[in-house]
């Protein structure tokens, strides 16, 4: 089955460690997005890419690095600048920029 | 600015009844639409699509939504709800003329038994 996946499932952070989250997908897709969730807020857009080697800034990039080497993979960075990282974290990916975005099962950071 | 309002952060109804989740956009053109549905703990999935022609829009589920231009609106409904329907929901808009799809922040349903 085609899908995304998401690891690790719960990631924990020592204060100023640096830590990256994966996301596969074997949809085929062009394009991948990061997410970060909170309680009452939504979906907020970190990054996204529509090619490999090529990304784009969302709305709260600050403290956060990714890269697209592959296709079929966008691992995403929450640095130790990232001073509230506590979140769900969402990969997706699409066929393009305009298409509906599916979506892995979420990674879930927290503190030590 | 671009903006979606799901203005319902909790709504409850009685297992059996119908229901109906309100989505307002703004944007400039011509947008597109689309609900996705959360169970606590995993990731998105998508309930239905618009991006042209009949405003009533059918998904999966028993889902159904209906785009109205005039009020800027993309609500879902569903005739029965099942306590299966439990979840958070997410509204989504885009633009053809943007990147990025905007989600409202979310409308959570609990199911009366």
């Amino acid at each position: 089955d085609g899908g995304i996946t998401q690891s690790p499932k719960y990631l924990f952070r020592k204060e100023g460690q640096n830590v990256t989250l994966s996301c596969e997908q074997n949809l085929n897709h062009d394009a991948m997005y990061w997410y970060r969730q909170d309680p009452g807020q939504g979906l907020r857009l970190i990054y996204y890419s529509q090619i490999v080697n090529d990304f784009q800034k969302g709305d709260i990039a600050e403290g956060y690095s990714v890269s697209r080497e592959k296709k079929e993979s966008f691992p995403l960075t929450v640095t130790s600048a990232q001073k509230n990282p506590t979140a769900f974290y969402l990969c997706a990916s699409s066929a393009g920029l305009q298409q509906p975005q599916h979506f892995g099962d979420g990674t879930r950071l927290s503190i030590l | 600015a671009q903006s979606v309002t799901q203005p319902d952060i909790h709504i409850t109804v009685s297992e059996g009844a119908s229901l109906e989740l309100r989505c307002n956009y703004s944007y400039g053109a011509t947008p597109y639409l689309f609900w996705y549905v959360q169970s606590p703990g995993q990731g998105l999935q998508l309930l239905l699509k618009y991006f042209s022609g009949d405003t009533l829009v059918q998904g999966i589920k028993g889902f159904e939504a209906e785009f109205k231009r005039s009020q800027s609106s993309f609500n879902l409904r569903k005739p029965s709800v099942h306590w299966s329907d439990a979840a958070e929901y997410f509204c989504a808009v885009g633009d053809l003329r943007d990147d990025k799809i905007i989600f409202g922040k979310g409308t959570r349903l609990h199911i009366l038994p």
